[in-house]
Formats: structure tokens, sequence, C-alpha cells
């Protein structure tokens, strides 16, 4: 069974306008983190935003923010104020293990392609 | 702070032919991944070190994918004979520790390599 699910290969969304990315995951773990990354076309994978299993508010950084329900096991991207900069692969990933013991490594998504037109 | 360095980045080879890549992480970084990015799908790791040790290899294809980490610093990929399959991206990525949150795992722009 997948950890990480992404169900959208792609979406389009006009400049200004807010898109939500789903991301549903797959852990028997009680700590676990929750991560988002964006990769342009370039190929370098540049960090989004972070959820800790017990953080009790959402994330949120700046344009994103992350819509987290434990209890569904999904971890949805919202960017708000799309810009055309922001067109690009958009991974979902996990980290099983608790934050004060090691972890294991990243596990991703099969990733969702956002287009953003003007 | 210098990144996550990765050479080449660029590579074709056809196919039964050898290819290394390697990485050299964030000074100070103990954690090291090799991560496999085919088109269009979403990284899958192949190895994970701690210092020169091997956490995590159960992904790699041992009958042809090699990787070490000898002075637990740089480290190098190697896949010999190579097949048209192992096109790819290959990410190099370090972390402090394996224990990390947030924006403390740092990614290298990748090696590209077309296998023809």
């Amino acid at each position: 069974a997948q950890k990480i699910t992404q169900t959208q290969p792609g979406m389009f969304v006009q400049e200004k306008e807010a898109v939500t990315l789903d991301c549903t995951y797959d852990t028997s773990d009680q700590s676990y983190g929750l991560f988002w990354y964006k990769q342009p076309s370039s190929g370098e994978m540049i960090f989004l935003i972070y959820q800790g299993s017990y953080d009790e508010q959402n994330a949120t950084e700046g344009r994103y923010s992350l819509n987290f329900q434990k209890a569904r096991k999904s971890a949805n991207l919202v960017i708000s104020a799309s810009q055309l900069g922001d067109s690009a692969m958009y991974f979902c990933a996990m980290r099983e293990g608790p934050a004060g013991q090691a972890g294991t490594a990243l596990i991703f998504g099969k990733g969702t392609t956002l287009s953003v037109s003007s | 702070e210098a990144g996550v360095a990765q050479s080449p980045r660029y590579k074709i080879i056809e196919k039964r032919q050898s290819v290394a890549f390697w990485c050299n992480p964030i000074s100070g970084h103990a954690t090291l991944y090799w991560y496999q990015q085919i088109l269009g799908q979403g990284p899958k790791l192949l190895i994970q070190f701690q210092n020169n040790g091997v956490v995590d290899d159960s992904q790699l294809p041992k009958d042809r994918f090699s990787a070490e980490r000898l002075k637990g610093v740089d480290s190098t990929l190697k896949i010999q004979p190579a097949k048209l399959e192992d096109s790819a991206v290959y990410l190099c990525a370090s972390s402090l520790d394996m224990v990390f949150s947030g924006n403390t795992i740092y990614f290298g722009e990748g090696s590209w390599l077309t296998v023809v």
C-alpha cells in the first residue's frame, strides 16, 4: 500500500486564485512529520511547509498553509493568491517516527503538477 | 553556507556502461540520502547513510547499484551495468542527523542520467 497518495496528476488555476493540492497518508506511527516540497523544472526540491503529527495548529508559511486532518489522514496544501511562478511539481512527503528519536528517510508521493495561467 | 553539491549534473551513457555520481553534503551533516526520481514520479529512497554506516538500503538494486561513504563525508553512487530504466534524476540530500523536521533536510540539484 502506498504511504503517500496524491490523486491529482495535474491542477490548473488562474493567477490570484487559491488552489488546494490533496495528500493522504498511511502510517501506524503516532508520531510523524508531513512535508510539502515544490520542484520547478530546474529540478531542485524547495521546502515549503512542515506539520508535525502532534502540532495542534495547522502550519502556515506565507501564502502556503497545510490543512491537517489527522483523523482522515490528510495533509492538503493550500496556496492562496497563486502566482505564475508557482507553476511546478508539488510533492507531499512523510517522515515516520518521533521527532525526538532517529526517524526514517522521507517517503514521497507521486506529485501534482500545478499550472498557473494569467 | 554551501549547499549539497552533486556532480556531474548531466550524463548520457549507453546501456551496459557504468556511471558514477558524487555528492558532497553540507558540512557537519551526519546523514546522507540518495534518491532516484524517474520522470513524472516522486523521489524514491535508494540508500541512507549515518556517518559512514548504511542505515537503509532496502530499495537499492544491489546487483547493479552500489554506494559508499567511506570517510563519513562525501558519497559516491555507482551504476554498473546501466539499463534503460535507470534513466532518472539522482538526488542527494543531507541532514544534521536522522532527527529532522521542517526545513532541515537539504537537497542537491540532482544528477540527470539518460541511458540510451
